[in-house]
């Protein structure tokens, strides 16, 4: 089993819509969560910290699920600017999942 | 602002050369990273370090050895060029465990081995 694993999309939604997106992992003795944005052809870039009380941004929100080892970030009211690949990043060693691809569309 | 720097954006080389990419932060980080990213794999971690002169295996060190001789550069150098080792290089810096140790990217080295 990958130490994060994230569901690879695509996911297509129309402007306006809320989706979200969930990455678990396998170490429970993990501390720190992120997910970043990663634009075509471009560095990631850190989007938010995800704390254990949950914590939002906007539009954006992230929540904590240590029982089932899993973040997730939901994303409200979709932009045509949101479309990017979202990655979550799990400590101690900073390993990445694979990337969800996302595409709003008008 | 943290600045990542990567030495090359675009670099060519034949097999069985040697390549050196090059990555330098300006921020005093402890950590630095080594990933490489391909099309449906995502990024993916090849070595670390945590401080001068220390370096850790990733998930894919294989055909890779890194230096870090002094904080602020960390070197990745592929000993003997092959073609499946074209790819996305990208490197990172980070504060240590437990000071908010978001990552900071450079912009990358596309590597194409012919």
């Amino acid at each position: 089993r990958k130490e994060v694993e994230q569901d690879p999309g695509p996911f297509n939604v129309p402007e306006g819509a809320t989706v979200a997106f969930n990455c678990t992992y396998s170490n429970s003795a993990s501390q720190s969560f992120f997910w970043y944005r990663q634009d075509c052809r471009k560095e990631p870039k850190l989007l938010m910290s995800v704390y254990s009380s949950g914590n939002e941004d906007g539009r954006f929100t992230a929540q904590l699920n240590r029982a089932s080892q899993y973040i997730s970030l939901l994303i409200r009211d979709s932009k045509l600017s949101d479309s990017a690949t979202y990655l979550c990043v799990v400590n101690v060693d900073m390993r990445f999942g694979a990337g969800t691809r996302l595409t709003v569309k008008p | 602002d943290v600045k990542v720097t990567q030495s090359s954006r675009y670099l060519v080389k034949r097999t069985g050369e040697k390549v050196f990419l090059e990555c330098v932060q300006d921020m005093d980080h402890e950590n630095m990273f080594w990933y490489r990213q391909d099309p449906g794999l995502g990024l993916r971690l090849i070595y670390f370090s945590y401080d001068v002169k220390m370096k850790e295996k990733g998930d894919i060190p294989e055909g890779y050895s890194v230096s870090r001789e002094k904080k602020e550069r960390f070197s990745l150098i592929l000993e003997s060029a092959s073609t499946n080792q074209t790819s996305m290089y990208l490197c990172a810096s980070s504060l240590p465990q437990g000071h908010n140790e978001k990552l900071f990217f450079g912009s990358g080295t596309q590597l194409s081995v012919l």
